[in-house]
């Protein structure tokens, strides 16, 4: 039972390179996230989505990119890195039905130097 | 705009010690979930309070969730070293979207 399987699992960037986050999800959901962590803080949300061709922006949407062209896929692409950039970065997915669960992938973790 | 604030940020007990934390919601909240993260992991899912004053309890932790729907806490008996870990409440946004706190880490000394 794989969930949401994201990849890489670390990555180092340099300033100005480009990368995409893959994120997958095997449980049918409707509804994907993208988060950042900063070290010692919440999760804040970058981009959602909630249904293939349908994206909206989060709180930190600035120097990220997203597409929904499947239900099972969400990559968040980062274009010209820079280092407030370095983050955890957690896809998460839920079904959209009563219960608000969110499921998490084991996160990418990102240096940008 | 709707904000939910956690405390403490840190916890530091001897094991066997309790610990709680704290959440407070500016606007009143239709639910709210707990998560646990354990160190170099990712937030897991524990539990979500619907209903006002509600108390749940799973094995050592109880959740209770306030009268007016703007505050909850989890409560450790005894704590273990399995507790390690940053605790997570949320509350729904529009859209199925989920606001957190910023977290309490809990460190717990053998």
């Amino acid at each position: 039972n794989a969930g949401v399987t994201q990849t890489p699992k670390f990555r180092i960037l340099k300033i100005g390179q480009s990368m995409t986050l893959q994120c997958t999800q095997d449980m049918n959901h409707n509804y994907m996230y993208w988060y950042r962590q900063d070290p010692g803080m919440g999760l804040k949300l970058i981009y959602y989505s909630v249904g293939a061709g349908i994206t909206d922006k989060g709180e930190v949407p600035n120097g990220y990119n997203v597409s929904r062209s499947t239900t099972e896929d969400f990559p968040l692409r980062l274009e010209l890195a820079a280092p407030s950039q370095t983050s955890v970065y957690f896809c998460a997915s839920r079904d959209g039905l009563a219960k608000n669960i969110q499921y998490f992938g084991a996160g990418t973790r990102l240096s940008v130097l | 705009g709707q904000q939910v604030m956690q405390i403490p940020q840190y916890q530091h007990v001897q094991e066997g010690e309790d610990f709680t934390t704290y959440c407070n919601s500016s606007t009143t909240l239709s639910n709210i979930q707990w998560y646990k993260q354990r160190p170099g992991g990712h937030p897991v899912f524990l539990i979500q309070l619907v209903k006002s004053g509600e108390v749940k309890k799973q094995k050592r932790l109880t959740f209770q969730f306030g009268e007016a729907k703007k505050n909850s806490s989890l409560h450790i008996t005894a704590t273990q070293t399995t507790d390690v870990g940053t605790y997570f409440c949320a509350g729904p946004r529009n859209t199925g979207k989920l606001i957190f706190g910023q977290g309490t880490t809990l460190q717990v000394k053998p």
